[in-house]
């Protein structure tokens, strides 16, 4: 059974860089067809698409987030990591990793159990 | 960016109803849509994508319809697990974006 694990601070000072990684197991991160991607939950923004990975290094960003983020995946560790630099308290959120299938033409069907983030000195 | 409208935002029913949720997107997508459901605490479960095809291990109460612009969720009869917020989301175009959820509470 596919797991996604998020990992990271839980507390980012404002105007530092968020840090989170992804651990994939029971499954590869270079599968065929499969992207990898990164989804935050607040409650003044509700859910919001951050940006997806393939195991190529292809990336997509969501324009609003693109000047503050890098995704970059790490086959051997079968892991993948999201960077938000310049936080600001809008930037508290609940962090999910998830599994996109087709580019997310069929979904994002497996998730991790999410992990919240402050922003906050 | 597609904006999506999910209507209404909050639903009361009981268990056995039969319910209906509605996404409505600000442009046409084609079958580039799917569910998800979300307990307090717990990330989002997919339930149905492109429209109408029910995830693996999804009981078959739950189904979904629609096109173009109009989208629906229907949970046939409702059973005591199905009480949650529900999102629609749009995978048609870049950036993927998310209704702002149905929240379903037992009357």
């Amino acid at each position: 059974q596919l797991q996604l694990h998020e990992s990271g601070p839980g507390l980012v000072k404002p105007s530092e860089t968020l840090s989170l990684s992804c651990t994939v197991s029971g499954g590869s991160i270079s599968s065929s067809n499969i992207y990898w991607g990164w989804v935050r939950q607040s409650p003044g923004k509700g859910l919001e698409f951050i940006g997806s990975i393939y195991y190529s290094g292809n990336t997509y960003y969501n324009p609003s987030l693109k000047s503050r983020v890098t995704i970059s995946v790490h086959t051997s560790k079968n892991q993948f990591s999201l960077n938000l630099s310049s936080v600001t308290a809008a930037d508290t959120a609940v962090y999910y990793c998830a599994r996109l299938r087709y580019s997310g033409d069929y979904g994002l069907d497996y998730w991790g159990q999410g992990t919240l983030v402050t922003v906050s000195s | 960016d597609i904006q999506l409208t999910q209507s209404p935002s909050s639903l009361s029913a009981s268990v056995g109803d039969r319910v209906t949720i509605t996404c409505r997107a600000s442009q046409s997508m084609g079958n580039y849509l799917n569910w998800y459901q979300q307990k307090p605490g717990i990330a989002p479960k997919l339930l149905i994508y492109a429209v109408s095809t029910l995830q693996s291990g999804v009981p078959s109460r739950f189904s979904g319809s629609g096109s173009g612009r109009d989208f629906t969720l229907t949970i046939s009869s409702l059973q005591p697990g199905d009480f949650a917020t529900y999102f629609c989301q749009q995978s048609y175009n870049s950036p993927y974006t998310f209704g702002l959820g149905t929240k379903l509470e037992m009357k």
